[in-house]
């Protein structure tokens, strides 16, 4: 079973920091993830997706694949307060399995 | 709005009643998927559909629970029978092929009394 382990946190970092995310996969014929951003009682939003070895920057957000390693992170730069959320990993199959995610607090 | 679209937001049932969810996926999409989150869980695959078609069904539970997507009209995921167990946010999403990013409704809260 392809499984998607994450730390489930909270992790807790103050305002300006930078916030590293973790996501560890047992499928090696994984390609490429998403990460998504879900707000506590809101629905997964969808912030990053990539789908080759090294780094992808969008903004604030660096994500990270190592597939030799399998894990995948993402980094959230200059940290705000409306970054704290639960941070979803999935690889990129149908259908989405996604890890219990980690929570993020960002402490002002 | 040209999202995914859920109705209703919130529905209350009782013990034994049935519960009917409905899912417009966003224009243009033609894959929809459900998902289940409990309380302080994770998101959980149930089933994905194309139009007429179930295409994977490996999360659903196998009894008292059936979805659809037809030829006209939204999704439905239908839960007969429902027990407090059943309480949970649950999620639809759609894509436009099987391997693009799947983009999720606001979902219906679904409270068992």
């Amino acid at each position: 079973q392809k499984e998607v382990e994450q730390n489930s946190g909270p992790l807790s970092v103050p305002e300006g920091a930078i916030a590293s995310l973790n996501c560890t996969y047992s499928d090696r014929g994984s390609q490429s993830f998403f990460w998504y951003r879900q707000y506590s009682g809101k629905s997964p939003e969808l912030i990053m997706f990539i789908y080759s070895n090294g780094d992808k920057e969008d903004g604030r957000f660096t994500a990270q694949l190592n597939k030799a390693s399998q894990y995948v992170s993402l980094l959230i730069r200059d940290s705000q307060p409306s970054d704290s959320a639960t941070y979803l990993c999935a690889p990129r199959n149908t259908p989405l399995v996604f890890g219990k995610g980690t929570r993020l607090s960002v402490i002002a | 709005n040209a999202g995914v679209m859920q109705n209703p937001r919130h529905l209350v049932r009782r013990r034994g009643q049935e519960a009917r969810l409905r899912c417009s996926p966003m224009k243009g999409h033609s894959h929809v998927y459900w998902y289940r989150q409990l309380p302080e869980e994770g998101l959980k695959f149930m089933v994905y559909l194309q139009k007429e078609n179930i295409i994977d069904e490996s999360g659903m539970p196998k009894e008292r629970f059936s979805a659809e997507f037809p030829k006209e009209g939204p999704s439905i995921l239908r839960i007969q029978q429902v027990v407090r167990g059943d309480s949970a946010a649950y999620f639809c999403a759609s894509s436009g092929t099987d391997n693009q990013p799947q983009h999720f409704g606001d979902g219906t809260r679904l409270s068992i009394l």
